[in-house]
C-alpha cells in the first residue's frame, strides 16, 4: 500500500545508546519531516528535508541527525539517547515543499522510550 | 503564547451531537489543516484549506482568514468520531507546519 511507512513501532533504548529510526515513502514525495509529539505539547518539528541531498533543522533539532540520500528514505538518527528524548515521533511526506496546495501523509508512530 | 491556539481541549458529546471544534492562529499562513489522530496513534490528514469551507461526509471545516480563525464541525456525532482532533497552519514565512495542541473529542453512545 502506498503511503508512509515507519519503523520500529516501539522501541525502549537505554540512555547513551544510539538507534536509527526509518522513515519510507513510496510517493515520489519531495518533502519528508520528523515530529516528536509530547503530551500537553503540539507535535513539534525535528528536521525536514525538501529533496534528496537537502536537509534542514526545525524546531527542536538537538540531539537527532537525519539524512535523505533518496527520495524515498528519510531516516532519523539518536546519537545518543536521553530520557527526554521519550516521545511519540512522527514521519510525515508531502508532494512538494509548498504543502499550502498538497495535503501530508504521516507514518504511523513510534513510541520510544529511553530508560 | 502558540501561535495556534485550539478550544476546548477537551470535549465530551452524545452520540448525535453537532460538535464545534475551533482554532485560532496568530501569524499569516497559506492554508491549514485539519487532523485526526485515533487513539491507536495514526494520524490522517481530514481537509487542507486555504479559504471558504469544505465538506466531506460528516465533516465540514471552515475559515476565515481575515480573522485567522478556522471551525471544524461533526454533524450527528457517532461514538467513532472519538480520537484527537489537530489543528497545523503552513506559515506564509515557509513550508513547516505549525500544530495546535489537540482537542481530546469523546462521544459516548
Amino acid at each position: 500500500n502506498a503511503g508512509v511507512t515507519q519503523t520500529p513501532k516501539f522501541q525502549v533504548l537505554k540512555t547513551g545508546q544510539s538507534m536509527t529510526l526509518q522513515c519510507a515513502q513510496d510517493m515520489n514525495h519531495e518533502y519528508m519531516s520528523w515530529y516528536r509529539q509530547d503530551p500537553g505539547m503540539g507535535l513539534r518539528l525535528i528536521h525536514y528535508s525538501v529533496g534528496a541531498g537537502i536537509t534542514d533543522q526545525g524546531e527542536v533539532p538537538n540531539g537527532y541527525n537525519v539524512s535523505r540520500s533518496t527520495t524515498e528514505d528519510f531516516p532519523l538518527r539518536l546519537l545518543s539517547a536521553a530520557p527526554s528524548q521519550t516521545s511519540v515521533y512522527f514521519c510525515a511526506s508531502s508532494r512538494r515543499r509548498d504543502s499550502s496546495n498538497y495535503g501530508y501523509t504521516f507514518g504511523s508512530g513510534t513510541r520510544l522510550t529511553v530508560v | 503564547k502558540n501561535e495556534v491556539e485550539q478550544s476546548p481541549q477537551n470535549l465530551t458529546a452524545q452520540e448525535g451531537e453537532f460538535i464545534t471544534i475551533n482554532c485560532s492562529y496568530s501569524v499569516g499562513i497559506s492554508a491549514l489543516h485539519w487532523l485526526q489522530q485515533h487513539p491507536g496513534g495514526g494520524i490522517v490528514s481530514l481537509f487542507m484549506l486555504s479559504s471558504g469551507k469544505k465538506k466531506h461526509g460528516r465533516l465540514i471545516a471552515t475559515i476565515n482568514i481575515q480573522e485567522k480563525h478556522s471551525s471544524l464541525h461533526i454533524t450527528a456525532s457517532h461514538p467513532r468520531d472519538s480520537a484527537v482532533y489537530i489543528c497545523a497552519v503552513v506559515e506564509t514565512s515557509g513550508s513547516r507546519l505549525t500544530f495546535g495542541e489537540g482537542t481530546q473529542l469523546t462521544v459516548n453512545p
